[in-house]
Order: structure tokens, then C-alpha cells, then sequence
């Protein structure tokens, strides 16, 4: 079974500062990995996701994120936010076996002061 | 290209009643997901579409069922709602089985009082 684990419920930080959310996935197969950001009243959008190759794997609204096999990490950055970031950040995995089901973690809440 | 719509997307029901919640996917897109999600149990998968046959299923009850209809369109519904059942339910939906790009829907946010 897959399992993600994001390890910060919430993270305060000031405006034009940097922000990484980490997030921790466990799973016997090869897995893909996503972002998704959702904002208050909303859906899910997605940020970006890990298939396969390059392990930088760079997003929409300056989001980046780096996968670790070794460490079965997939931790989300950016080295700029902006008050528009406040929102909640979930990180997902899925597999070729999974077909669309997606396993999340419990998400991250990012309040971005001004 | 419009987005996944959901309907409503606010609805109060009492316990012991029935609901139903509509999806529309984006068009030209094959399969439909739903999620549940709640403050204590965050977001689970519920079940997949896709040709109008469930391709997965997550550990829910019985209570919860849904079904696609031939031009993609998703319905699910709860019977002897809980109170427990009372979550934002969200629709997913891609071109295909593979998980590379789902668009989430605004959700339908139920309350069961």
C-alpha cells in the first residue's frame, strides 16, 4: 500500500521569503509523484508532478520540486512567495498499477505574512 | 474549455436521507474520480470511472455508490447519510486511466445535520 506523509501541518512565512514543504512517500513500486495546491473554497489545482527522468521537476507559479528515491522524498519549494501563496498544499502519489487513484498526504497549510 | 463542473455545490441533508452529487468532466475526457474531504480524515479516494464501468474502488462502505454515463457525465450517491458524511466531495477527471494529469472540479461541499 502507498502512504504519504507530509511532516509540516502548517508554515508561517514572510512575504518574498523562501518556503519548502516536505513531504515523504512509502511504496513497494515505482511511483509517480504531484503537487496539488488548493485555495480556500476551491479544488485541486495541479502544481506539478514527477513521471519519470530528470528528478527537478519545476512547476507553475515558481514551484519546484526535487524527488529522492534514497530518501522517498518530494519536497516542494520556492525561493519567493507571495501573499497570493497562502493556500493548502497537499503532495500525492499514484502508480502504473493505480490506474487515476491518488494517495494523499494530510496537506500543509502555508500562511505567507506580509 | 470549461473546467469540471460539480452540482450543487452546497446541499444540507438530514440523517437517514439520500444524496446524489453530479460531475460533468472536462469534454473529451474518458475518466471520472471522486474524493472525499473531511478536517479529521483529509482527502480519500472514494472510486473510478471510466466507460461506465468502476475501475477502482476505495475502502468505503456500501452506502456510497456511483456510476458514469456514456458521455462521461458521473454521479454518486450516499444512502443513510451519517453524520459522519458531512465533507467537501470533489470530482476529478483525465483523458485516461493513468493519473499524469487529473482536473479537480470546486467540489460539492455537503452537510448532514
Amino acid at each position: 500500500a502507498q502512504s504519504v506523509t507530509q511532516l509540516d501541518s502548517q508554515v508561517p512565512v514572510f512575504e518574498e521569503a523562501p518556503v519548502e514543504l516536505r513531504c515523504n512517500y512509502s511504496s513497494s513500486v515505482s511511483v509517480y509523484l504531484f503537487w496539488y495546491v488548493q485555495y480556500p473554497n476551491q479544488g485541486l489545482q495541479l502544481l506539478l508532478k514527477y513521471l519519470s527522468g530528470s528528478t527537478l521537476v519545476k512547476g507553475i507559479n515558481g514551484f519546484e520540486a526535487e524527488f529522492n528515491k534514497s530518501q522517498t522524498s518530494f519536497h516542494l519549494r520556492k525561493p519567493s512567495v507571495h501573499i497570493s501563496d497562502t493556500a493548502e498544499y497537499f503532495c500525492a502519489v499514484s502508480g502504473k498499477a493505480a490506474g487515476n487513484k491518488l494517495t494523499f498526504g494530510g496537506g500543509t497549510r502555508v500562511l505567507v505574512k506580509p | 474549455k470549461a473546467g469540471v463542473t460539480q452540482t450543487p455545490r452546497y446541499l444540507i441533508k438530514t440523517r437517514g436521507q439520500q444524496v446524489t452529487l453530479s460531475c460533468s468532466p472536462i469534454s473529451g475526457h474518458r475518466s471520472v474520480s471522486w474524493y472525499q474531504q473531511t478536517p479529521g480524515q483529509g482527502l480519500q479516494f472514494l472510486f473510478e470511472y471510466f466507460s461506465e464501468t468502476q475501475r477502482n474502488k476505495g475502502n468505503f462502505p456500501g452506502r456510497f455508490s456511483g456510476r458514469q454515463f456514456s458521455n462521461s457525465r458521473s454521479e454518486m450517491n450516499v444512502s443513510t447519510l451519517e453524520l459522519g458524511d458531512s465533507a467537501l466531495y470533489l470530482c476529478a477527471s483525465s483523458w485516461d486511466r493513468t493519473a499524469y494529469e487529473q482536473y479537480f472540479g470546486p467540489g460539492t461541499r455537503l452537510t448532514v445535520t
